[in-house]
């Protein structure tokens, strides 16, 4: 079975700095990708970035990045030059390729962003 | 390309009702997977269709309940509605052997 834990449940970060979101996961599975998805008040589930789990590269789109820790379990979410915008509830998530496809997601970590 | 849309946004039954939600994938998505987001929580997976037959269950009771149409819409029925029911109800499409998952704007059931 897989787990994903996100041990911050709020963080903080003023306008133009960089903040980082920590997540770390557990899987028997050989295949997988983990994601990052941004739910702002409206509520719609946001994909932010994806990282497949065989590629050893960090993945990076635009002002988001992620430190992909195989070994360790850890896919931590980096944003830089935060925006007001970016103020949202933030799931960490995994799924495994073949069966069901099914999301598993952490308890989520709500950052706001302060002018 | 239109989105994923979810009907009705908001919700509000009395325990032991029935309730139908639905859903409209995002064109050309075979598959429909609904999620069930308690407040301050996670989304929890509840079940997946592909091509109109269940494709994986989560770990929720046989009163909740899906169907998936030949468009790929999706409905979700939960039976004999009970207060915990409360919760945001997401659904996403995607497209088989794909992993990305597009997500709806979901509907608040509030159950009293």
């Amino acid at each position: 079975a897989q787990t994903v834990t996100q041990s911050q449940p709020e963080m903080s970060v003023q306008e133009a700095e960089t903040v980082t979101l920590s997540c770390t996961y557990d899987t028997s599975e050989n295949n997988y990708y983990l994601f990052w998805y941004k739910q702002p008040p409206s509520r719609q589930m946001i994909l932010v970035i994806r990282q497949e789990a065989y590629k050893q590269q960090n993945a990076t789109e635009n002002r988001f990045s992620v430190n992909f820790q195989k070994a360790a379990k850890s896919f931590s979410l980096k944003i830089s030059d935060s925006q007001l915008g970016d103020t949202a509830m933030y799931f960490c998530a995994s799924i495994s390729q073949g069966g069901s496809e099914k999301l598993v997601f952490g308890k989520g970590t709500k950052l706001t962003v302060n002018p | 390309e239109t989105g994923v849309t979810q009907s009705p946004t908001h919700l509000i039954k009395t325990r032991g009702q029935q309730v139908t939600l639905r859903c409209s994938s995002q064109s050309g998505h075979n598959t429909v997977s609904w999620y069930q987001q308690a407040l301050g929580q996670g989304p929890q997976f509840i079940f997946q269709y592909y091509r109109e037959e269940e494709n994986g269950r989560g770990n929720f009771p046989p009163r909740f309940s899906g169907l998936q149409f030949p468009n790929y819409s999706s409905e979700l029925n939960v039976n004999a509605l009970e207060l915990d029911d409360s919760a945001l109800y997401l659904c996403a499409s995607s497209l088989a052997g794909y992993t990305e998952a597009f997500f709806g704007q979901g509907t608040r059931l509030t159950v009293v």
